[in-house]
């Protein structure tokens, strides 16, 4: 069974806040890291897929950082928006195309 | 683009009845889809793999003859739990793999309450 583990389980921010949570997972035998926004009552969208060490992504005000070796991936908010607010899952995908999921942070940010 | 669609959203069965969820791709082809499970509290666990044309590939502890999974086309694979239990009450979610191979996108899921 692989461990993927996420920090915090949830968090409360203020808008206009920057926040970052963390995701862990094995370090070897490692093939893409995977984030996702999921909301309540909705489908689970797709943020992310990282594949290359030191890899940083970002998508409007979200960016993620990856580090292969030491098994972690952060997960960045700038000027948190109360539409930001939804539990953020990271998967870890050792291969082919099997994803094992993290428990999620929930992320609440207060107008 | 990339939208997969989930029915029911919501279902309520008595003990021993059979209840069939399905999952499509509304916008792409999908030779591979996923069945999760995910129960109060805990992540989102992967049930099986279902090829479109060939039998599903279940994970370890998961019951083939339980989950019955048929992916009949390129867009749609369907779900039944045979003869539900109270124990199988969770929430059953979908995926599908993107044409290029390297994201699942997700149905918004099926809440199974069985009494």
């Amino acid at each position: 069974i692989l461990n993927v583990e996420q920090s915090p389980q949830s968090l409360h921010v203020q808008e206009g806040d920057s926040t970052n949570f963390t995701c862990s997972f094995p370090s070897s035998n490692f093939y893409a890291l995977h984030w996702y926004r999921w909301e309540t009552a909705k489908s689970p969208e797709a943020l992310f897929v990282m594949t290359l060490n030191g890899d940083e992504k970002k998508k409007g005000r979200i960016s993620a950082t990856l580090n292969t070796k030491e098994g972690y991936s952060y997960l960045y908010i700038k000027g948190s928006q109360p539409e930001d607010s939804a539990t953020y899952l990271c998967a870890f995908n050792n291969a082919g195309n099997m994803l094992t999921f993290g428990g999620g942070t929930r992320l609440m940010v207060k107008p | 683009g990339a939208v997969v669609s989930q029915h029911p959203s919501r279902v309520i069965c008595k003990s021993g009845t059979s209840v069939k969820i399905e999952c499509r791709s509304l916008d792409f082809q999908a030779t591979t889809m996923f069945w999760y499970r995910q129960f109060p509290k805990q992540s989102l666990m992967l049930m099986a793999t279902s090829n479109e044309g060939s039998k599903a590939t279940y994970e370890q502890g998961v019951e083939k003859d339980k989950f019955l999974i048929n992916h009949a086309s390129l867009t749609l694979s369907t779900l039944t739990v045979t003869s539900a239990h109270p124990e199988d009450s969770s929430f059953y979610i979908c995926s599908a793999l993107g044409r290029a191979g390297d994201t699942q996108y997700f149905g918004p899921g099926t809440r199974l309450t069985v009494l």
